[in-house]
């Protein structure tokens, strides 16, 4: 069973298009990372949500933490094919008395000129 | 180096093969975790070290896989028997993180060894 759901798992768009990345848990977070990962390399960290209801904003990239701190969303306005990538979500907690960074199964986003 | 650093990049052991996988944390890092990631999946956790103390390991498949860190640095992950199924990318990543009650954990990863058990 996946503690974190990512949804949808791939998505391919054409550029200029908007899109939106959901994660969701029935389990409470500390906080809430977005990872995105190139072929061949290791996750690299966008940004980290901590409070319930925070929005952040990366260039055209806005990530938002459910007010339970249980879900999350990425959305990307106006794609670009240098968007394309895997994006995986990870919640930080203490999960059965030790703390885990546990990633949901990623989305392979796709970008078509 | 600034970052994590993982070798071997790339293993191709024989089916039944020992392997050792090496992670280099960022110097001054307490936590380590090690990560195995199939081909298009997201990581799933395999363990986690606080310095040298291997706080949690329910994340491993089996006892073929061993993971250590001596010195509360260097970490290695070691593979008995190697399987069919073991080939995947293993990740190492580490965090300044010490308390876990701290919400704020940014993990740093490496590139990975991507095992091929043929």
């Amino acid at each position: 069973t996946q503690l974190l759901e990512q949804s949808p798992q791939f998505l391919s768009i054409q550029e200029g298009e908007n899109l939106t990345v959901y994660c969701n848990s029935s389990s409470v977070f500390s906080s809430l990372q977005w990872y995105r990962q190139e072929p061949g390399e290791g996750p690299v960290l966008l940004v980290t949500v901590v409070t319930g209801g925070e929005v952040k904003k990366l260039k055209r990239l806005t990530f938002q933490f459910g007010d339970a701190r249980k879900d999350s969303s990425l959305h990307i306005t106006a794609a670009q094919p240098g968007d394309t990538g895997l994006y995986l979500c990870a919640g930080v907690g203490v999960i059965q008395g030790a703390q885990k960074l546990v990633f949901g199964q990623g989305t392979r986003l796709t970008i078509n000129p | 180096g600034a970052g994590v650093s993982q070798s071997p990049r790339y293993k191709v052991a024989k089916r039944g093969q020992d392997v050792a996988l090496r992670c280099d944390p960022i110097s001054g890092h307490v936590s380590l975790f090690w990560y195995q990631q199939a081909l298009g999946q997201g990581p799933e956790f395999l363990t986690y070290f606080q310095n040298e103390a291997q706080l949690d390991k329910s994340g491993l498949p089996s006892d073929r896989f061993f993971a250590e860190r001596p010195e509360g640095s260097v970490s290695t992950l070691k593979i008995q028997r190697t399987q069919q199924e073991d080939s995947a990318v293993y990740l190492c990543a580490s965090s300044q993180n010490r308390d876990p009650r701290r919400r704020n954990t940014e993990a740093f990863f490496g590139q990975g060894t991507r095992l091929t058990v043929v």
